[in-house]
């Protein structure tokens, strides 16, 4: 199994620019979540679905961030316009089954630079 | 809303001697409670895991203790070794999910 895929692995942009993140997830998992992770907040869970639909989304910073799950083998976050505050890394993760009690198994990671 | 605190923020120890790091929750909801390490350039992975019905677990160097009436838990790492350098965070999991701040772990060979 490839584990947990994320494209781009970097992405430097300049401020103002719509970037989107991309994920994979294991194939047979039915959850996914979307991570970002700073020196100063460390971990943050940012939105979660189960089956593609989206269940928690009480951590996007705000609304010029969004994620949609069209099917459930792809998943991308959005954010648009991107500012410098918003450069992270931001992780994918999936699990079988939801929140509780299940691994949760992490992307690589994107590393976001917005300029 | 669930409060997560880890401590130490940094750790270093000689190689073969034992680490611990702590962790305190606020939401008496949360019953679930996983350890993550992150390598360098890598994203977190799960070592190990206790529920809320278990005061213990242990596998292999690894051990992870609850107390659920103190709301605390800790991980403990035993004959450590230069491979468990890392990142560590500490999580836990009720209606949300919640890391803790993360304890970078070195081990000095």
């Amino acid at each position: 199994d490839a584990g947990v895929i994320q494209s781009p692995r970097h992405e430097v942009t300049e401020m103002g620019q719509e970037v989107t993140l991309r994920c994979k997830p294991i194939s047979g998992h039915n959850s996914l979540f979307w991570y970002r992770q700073t020196m100063m907040r460390g971990l943050e869970l940012l939105i979660y679905f189960n089956n593609n639909v989206p269940i928690d989304d009480s951590g996007m910073p705000e609304d010029r961030f969004s994620a949609k799950m069209p099917n459930a083998s792809f998943s991308t976050l959005k954010i648009q316009p991107s500012e410098p505050r918003d450069s992270a890394v931001y992780f994918c993760a999936s699990s079988l089954g939801g929140l509780l009690y299940n691994e949760q198994f992490f992307g690589p990671g994107t590393r976001l630079t917005v300029l | 809303g669930e409060n997560v605190e880890q401590h130490p923020s940094t750790l270093s120890v000689q190689e073969g001697d034992s680490a611990v790091i702590k962790c305190t929750y606020s939401d008496s909801a949360s019953n679930y409670f996983p350890w993550y390490k992150q390598e360098l350039g890598k994203g977190p992975q799960l070592i190990i895991d206790i529920r809320s019905n278990v005061g213990e677990k242990k596998d292999q160097r690894i051990a992870v203790t609850l107390n659920k009436t103190a709301k605390h838990f800790s991980l403990h790492i035993t004959e450590t070794q230069p491979e468990d350098s890392a990142v560590y965070f500490c999580a836990a999991t009720g209606n949300q999910f919640y890391f803790g701040t993360g304890t970078s772990l070195t081990v000095i060979p």
